[in-house]
């Protein structure tokens, strides 16, 4: 079975630009959560998708958003691009419901210049 | 807020002993709490959860227990080694939220 797969692995853009990440989960899986590594600061909780809709939303200005599309697939976008967004952006995948094992994939590594 | 406290942020053993890991956290209604490992370039990978309803979880040299009144759990690695160094992180998440609140890691260095 395929895990989780993310794309592109690297992507390098300048201040106030903007930013596309996207995401496959688990065949099966209807939730998508997308997470921030940034060096030293942990994994941060950006946004949960289920069934196509935003159900959750951790502590990040408007200008990170995503969407989730009907093969269950996911978008991250992040617009007018800081500094400080240089991260590792971590998608994982869950089956819906009230299971919440949470599966990751490989990450894409943003660099913003 | 929700917060989650993970100590050590370091640990350096020699293989064949043990390593203890706790994590705090905050938020009562808490209910899901997995433990991630992450070797370095790779993805965070799931090792091992538990729910409130359990106090204990083992899986072969992995066991995490959990203390609902003071908000503590914790993750044993038995026979250490040297495969099992890199981050370790827990995490905690409540009912219906979709969201893992993480720890901020730790280094784990088993020693030939």
């Amino acid at each position: 079975e395929a895990g989780v797969t993310q794309s592109p692995t690297h992507l390098i853009k300048t201040r106030g630009q903007q930013a596309t990440l996207r995401c496959s989960p688990i065949s099966g899986h209807t939730s998508v959560y997308w997470y921030q590594q940034a060096l030293g600061l942990g994994l941060q909780f950006l946004l949960w998708y289920d069934e196509g809709e935003e159900r959750n939303r951790g502590n990040f200005p408007p200008r990170f958003s995503g969407r989730q599309f009907p093969n269950y697939s996911s978008e991250l976008n992040v617009n007018a691009l800081e500094l400080e967004d240089s991260a590792l952006y971590l998608c994982a995948s869950s089956l819906g419901g009230t299971y919440n094992e949470q599966f990751f994939g490989p990450g894409t590594r943003l660099t913003v210049l | 807020g929700e917060n989650v406290e993970q100590h050590p942020s370091t640990l350096s053993v020699q293989e064949g002993d043990s390593a203890v890991i706790k994590c705090t956290y905050s938020d009562s209604a808490s209910n899901y709490f997995p433990w991630y490992k992450q070797e370095l370039g790779k993805r965070p990978q799931l090792i091992i959860d538990i729910r409130s309803n359990v106090g204990e979880k083992k899986d072969q040299r992995i066991a995490v227990t959990l203390n609902k009144t003071a908000k503590h759990f914790s993750l044993h690695i038995t026979e250490t080694q040297p495969e099992d160094s890199a981050v370790y992180f827990c995490a905690a998440s409540g009912s219906n939220t979709g969201k893992l609140i993480f720890g901020q890691g730790t280094t784990l260095q088993v020693k030939p």
